[in-house]
């Protein structure tokens, strides 16, 4: 069983369409939350940075934690053909330095 | 504020040669951290260095990979004796500090022949 769960997709959406991300985790130890985007042939650009269970919110877009379902969300409101990307989600071991990162999803918004 | 700088960007060896990759991280940041995309895979931790110090190499290969952050100068990822399964896009991550958000770089495109 892998660490971090994530449905690689892929994921094909109109635009304007909110769109919903999910990453499924094992280790409760977990304690950090990233999502990261990467454009094609792109290193990955840091979305969100998450610590505790709830929400966080930055622009379009919403991350959200529950720690006691092992559950992370991103959330894109008002999605833009620029968003199409692979969104990868991130965890860490607090303490632990190294990123344990799902597969990524790749997403299409469509004009 | 330039971002993490790697290079060369894309680097195409033949069998049993020498790839060194470099890694210059964000200007104030002393944590870096390397990291591995095979193809359609999500991305592997392979070691985390500070200045002149190795902390976790945990995810590194035990043979042929090897990794420094020296005092002065970019960090260098060397795998010695390429085989065409190291084909891969090798990221560069750095951090300011402990538990803190990490920053990547554009990638190093490795292609073994």
């Amino acid at each position: 069983q892998k660490e971090v769960e994530q449905d690689p997709g892929p994921l094909s959406v109109p635009e304007g369409a909110i769109v919903s991300l999910n990453c499924t985790y094992s280790n409760s130890a977990f304690q950090y939350f990233m999502w990261y985007r990467q454009y094609s042939r792109k290193g990955p650009e840091l979305l969100m940075y998450t610590y505790s269970s709830g929400n966080k919110e930055d622009g379009r877009f919403t991350a959200q934690v529950d720690k006691s379902s092992k559950y992370i969300s991103l959330f894109i409101r008002d999605s833009q053909p620029s968003d199409s990307a692979t969104y990868l989600c991130a965890t860490n071991v607090q303490g632990a330095q190294k990123l344990v990162f799902g597969q990524g999803t790749r997403l299409t918004i469509n004009p | 504020n330039a971002g993490v700088m790697q290079n060369p960007r894309h680097l195409v060896r033949r069998r049993g040669q020498e790839a060194r990759l470099r890694c210059s991280p964000m200007k104030g940041h002393s944590h870096v951290y390397w990291y591995r995309q095979l193809p359609e895979e999500g991305l592997k931790f392979m070691v985390y260095l500070q200045k002149e110090n190795i902390i976790d190499e945990s995810g590194m290969p035990k043979e042929r990979f090897s990794a420094e952050f020296p005092k002065e100068g970019p960090s260098i990822l060397r795998i010695q004796q390429v085989v065409r399964g190291d084909s891969a896009a090798y990221f560069c991550a750095s951090s300011p500090d402990l538990f803190r958000e990490q920053y990547f770089g554009p990638g190093t495109r490795l292609t073994v022949t």
